[in-house]
């Protein structure tokens, strides 16, 4: 079966904090995808970030950085200095490798609110 | 703009009524996707399109649901005699073969919000 858990529904934070977003996933494939994306209250899915299960290398984008460890199974996103802009649901997705299987795999997601 | 579109963005109808959505996707991407989300959720497959090819379909998707790409470009959704559990936000989403290690990457469209009252 495959799965992902974001633990954490909500998340309240004052403006410049650091924040991390837990999300742990479970699949039997060797090979899959995970990602990050960010759900504004336009309702809009804006991609984040894409990470292949065989690459855990960590990644920074500006303010932005995921952490990935195949050996616990984790997809953790950190944003810091956060922004009121920053506001929005953040979902993790998991997907698996080739194939017609196509379908992306997704967390409930972690409401995050950044007040001024 | 080249992202992908959706149309209506909004729907309010009656239930028992039919309503059809559209997706226009990004125009070199020939996989298409159709997801569902309701409040407080992440969004739920639906079905997939690989150019008019429709490959992959959920269970989540009643006879009352169907789903076209007649030309591999846009696609509609359809639900016939709709009911109250069928209110949530219609995503549709593109993505496009890319040759290399796990490139693809599914880009949303800003969704149909249904209100079936």
């Amino acid at each position: 079966a495959q799965k992902v858990t974001q633990a954490q529904t909500e998340i309240s934070v004052v403006e410049k904090e650091d924040v991390t977003l837990d999300c742990v996933y479970e699949t039997r494939d060797t090979t899959y995808y995970l990602f990050w994306y960010k759900q504004p209250p336009s309702g809009e899915l804006v991609f984040l970030i894409r990470r292949n299960s065989f690459d855990e290398q960590n990644e920074i984008s500006g303010r932005y950085s995921w952490n990935f460890q195949k050996s616990t199974s984790s997809f953790n996103f950190t944003i810091t200095a956060s922004q009121v802009v920053d506001s929005a649901v953040y979902f993790c997705a998991l997907a698996p490798w080739g194939g017609n299987n196509r379908k992306l795999i997704w967390g409930l997601g972690t409401s995050l609110a950044v007040n001024p | 703009d080249t992202g992908v579109s959706q149309n209506p963005r909004h729907k309010i109808t009656k239930r028992g009524q039919n309503v059809t959505f559209r997706c226009d996707p990004i125009s070199e991407h020939n996989r298409l996707y159709w997801y569902r989300q309701t409040l407080g959720q992440g969004p739920e497959f639906l079905t997939y399109f690989q150019n008019e090819a429709q490959l992959e379909k959920s269970r989540l998707l009643s006879d009352r649901f169907s789903a076209e790409r007649p030309k591999g470009s846009f696609s509609t959704l359809e639900i016939q005699r709709t009911e109250q559990g069928d209110s949530a936000m219609y995503l549709c989403a593109s993505s496009s073969p890319v040759v290399g290690l796990g490139k693809e990457t599914q880009y949303f469209g800003p969704g149909t919000r249904l209100l079936v009252l």
